[in-house]
């Protein structure tokens, strides 16, 4: 079955630094998205991307944050300089069509981002 | 606003029992509903999609309704196994966009 893969599982950084949270989403889908979860909260949205342009973002995804897919399979999430509240484990997900069709969304099994 | 609420927060039961997970959303435009299951410290799986037009989906020992007019629906586990114990969430994708909004998730422990 086809997966949504996510490096790395976890990664600790200190406040300030730059990370890049990497996913490979599932070949034929066009439409991508990254979620995310704080410890004991909800999943909450960040932003779908489609036709290497941005289609709908959340209040959380300012400019500290960016996506880009840089080639025909990567998609990332850049977080320029990371602040403590940005631990959480982030999730990619992806699908064929925007409201997911027969399928929904598929989702990554996260990265999980500490901060300290 | 789309609000989505899960019902219990926490459900522990032993094994074989039949059990109903409740999830209920406020606003009834929603193009589907999709449940999922977390392990804890984990990744989402999806167990069941639901599209706006249908009543039901089953797969195996689950199976998920929709009444989408009262803006809920449940998810229902048969014979329940220790396997089972995970924290499993709703999420409805509202009409007019794609972001999915989870429901905070019911913690479920069954105990052989």
């Amino acid at each position: 079955e086809p997966e949504v893969t996510q490096t790395p599982s976890h990664q600790v950084t200190q406040m300030g630094q730059e990370v890049i949270l990497r996913c490979v989403p599932i070949s034929n889908h066009l439409y991508f998205y990254w979620y995310r979860q704080i410890l004991g909260q909800k999943v909450e949205f960040l932003v779908s991307f489609y036709n290497n342009e941005i289609s709908e973002k959340s209040e959380i995804f300012d400019d500290q944050f960016s996506v880009e897919r840089p080639d025909g399979s990567n998609f990332t999430l850049k977080i320029r300089s990371t602040k403590l509240e940005d631990s959480a484990m982030y999730f990619c997900a992806s699908s064929g069509t925007p409201s997911g069709g027969d399928y929904g969304y598929t989702f990554g099994s996260g990265t999980r981002l500490t901060v300290v | 606003k789309q609000e989505v609420t899960q019902i219990p927060a926490a459900l522990s039961v032993p094994e074989g029992e039949n059990l109903v997970l409740n999830c209920s959303f406020t606003d009834s435009a929603i193009y589907n509903l999709q449940w999922f299951r977390q392990d804890p410290g984990k990744g989402l799986t999806s167990l069941l999609l639901i599209q706006s037009s249908q009543r039901e989906q089953t797969s195996g020992r689950l199976n998920a309704s929709l009444d989408k007019s009262s803006g809920r629906s449940t998810l229902y586990i048969a014979a329940s196994q220790p396997g089972d114990s995970a924290t499993y969430l709703c999420a409805v994708l509202p009409s007019g966009t794609y972001k999915y909004i989870f429901g905070t998730g019911t913690r479920l422990k069954v105990l052989a």
